[in-house]
């Protein structure tokens, strides 16, 4: 199992600032997703990234793909009080089928 | 289009009680995946089926859990007997690809007394 290591755990900003969270793994990954999860509900894709050195955009979310295919960054500008949420980070191996999960970053946008 | 269903939404029991978890996949997805999240774990795959087949359950915490597939539109995750620390949200998710998108229920709260 491919260990995915997420960070900040928690994260509290006010609305309209920017922010960064991060998805590491010393594992390559054939694939990535970033899911959010809110309360009381269960995960939703946003995004899947295949190729290193990818970025997408998602309105105001912007997804990037490490060149060596290990780590992945989510960026938010100008946060709103509907992305909190927790933003879960999601890989594939090049050997393996099953999608591990990295245990989230908890976000909290407070207007 | 009705998303993934899970059964119950919220169960408590009591240690050494059996508890039985639904889930209704998506029509027509052939994937199905048992996930477990608590806050010290994050989110842990059980195990997943495909065509109703167990394709990896090394996941499985031990003998207490198991999971069957009977047809393309129901699958069941018992745990027996349950234990204080079996306490988590259990998900179930489908796809109609291994690699693609992963749909998941709203979860099934399990809290063992």
């Amino acid at each position: 199992t491919q260990l995915l290591e997420q960070s900040p755990q928690f994260l509290s900003i006010q609305e309209g600032e920017n922010l960064t969270v991060y998805c590491n793994s010393s594992s390559v990954f054939s694939s990535l997703q970033w899911y959010r999860q809110e309360p009381g509900e269960g995960p939703v894709l946003l995004v899947t990234v295949v190729t290193g050195g990818e970025v997408k955009k998602l309105k105001r979310l912007t997804f990037q793909f490490g060149d060596a295919r290990k780590d992945s960054s989510l960026h938010i500008t100008a946060a709103q009080t509907g992305d909190t949420g927790l933003y879960l980070c999601a890989g594939r191996s090049n050997s393996g089928y099953a999608l591990n999960f990295g245990k989230g970053t908890s976000l909290l946008v407070t207007p | 289009d009705a998303g993934v269903i899970q059964s119950p939404r919220h169960e408590v029991t009591e240690m050494g009680q059996e508890v039985t978890l639904r889930c209704k996949p998506i029509s027509g997805h052939d994937y199905l995946f048992w996930y477990r999240q608590t806050m010290m774990r994050g989110l842990e795959l059980l195990i997943y089926f495909n065509n109703n087949v167990p394709i990896d359950d090394s996941g499985m915490p031990e003998d207490r859990f198991s999971a069957k597939m009977p047809n393309a539109s129901f699958s069941t995750l018992k745990i027996q007997p349950s234990e204080p620390r079996d306490s988590a949200v259990y998900f179930c998710a489908s796809s109609y690809r291994v690699t693609g998108e992963l749909f998941f229920g709203e979860g099934s709260r399990l809290t063992v007394l």
